[in-house]
């Protein structure tokens, strides 16, 4: 079993829709984070939370907001969908309190705003 | 200026080329280097993990990290159809944030 989900895998909107886009992990990682893809673009950061009572803005989080319902499940909403947020978003947990930089990403929700 | 760029290719090589792929930064707080390799229609996963300046080597791969150039590099010996994908550098500093290149994509021909 994967140990980063991701629900669902695609998803096609209308604009002005709320969306939710849903992250569970089962390896313990106490640090969560969403993406969007984007070509030419790259992984740029929306949110990144540390524990369940903290979340922090990245680098375009205008139009998003978070929720973290446990330290396993970190959710990415988009309360007035737009067609600029058609991308690719990924969720990603790393374990830095075990000193280690790696992340580790879900297999990515295609998302399309029509 | 972006904090890092990255060649986003195309680089289409032979099979059994030696691929050199690059990065260059602007914060010379960064000190943790990553490459992560994605295949389509996949989430990225890590291939190299460098801390601060030297090099690395883990099989066909070998990464290089020049923190006084703020310049990082991968290359792949001896390619494989296999390693067909988009690599992606990454690095962080002392804090939370990850920087990532917008990728390159690589097609080796068989």
């Amino acid at each position: 079993d994967a140990d980063v989900t991701q629900t669902p895998r695609n998803r096609i909107t209308k604009t002005g829709k709320r969306i939710m886009l849903e992250c569970s992990q089962t390896k313990g990682h106490d640090r969560m984070y969403w993406y969007r893809q984007d070509p030419g673009l790259g992984l740029r950061l929306i949110y990144y939370s540390f524990d369940v009572k903290d979340i922090n803005k990245g680098e375009i989080s205008d139009g998003y907001s978070v929720s973290r319902q446990a330290q396993a499940k970190f959710s990415l909403s988009l309360e007035s969908a737009i067609p600029n947020q058609t991308a690719l978003y990924f969720c990603a947990t790393s374990d830095l309190q075990a000193g280690s930089h790696e992340q580790f990403f879900g297999p990515g929700t295609r998302l399309t705003v029509l | 200026q972006k904090e890092v760029e990255q060649d986003p290719g195309p680089l289409s090589v032979p099979e059994g080329a030696i691929v050199s792929l690059n990065c260059t930064y602007s914060n010379s707080a960064f000190q943790y280097f990553m490459w992560y390799r994605q295949y389509s229609r996949k989430g990225p996963e890590l291939l190299m993990y460098t801390y601060s300046s030297g090099n690395k080597e883990d099989g066909r791969f070998t990464a290089q990290v020049d923190k006084s150039s703020k310049y990082i590099s991968l290359f792949i010996r001896d390619s494989q159809p296999s390693d067909s994908a988009t690599y992606l550098c990454a690095m962080s500093g002392t804090g939370n944030q990850f920087y990532f290149g917008t990728g390159t994509s690589l097609t080796v021909i068989p």
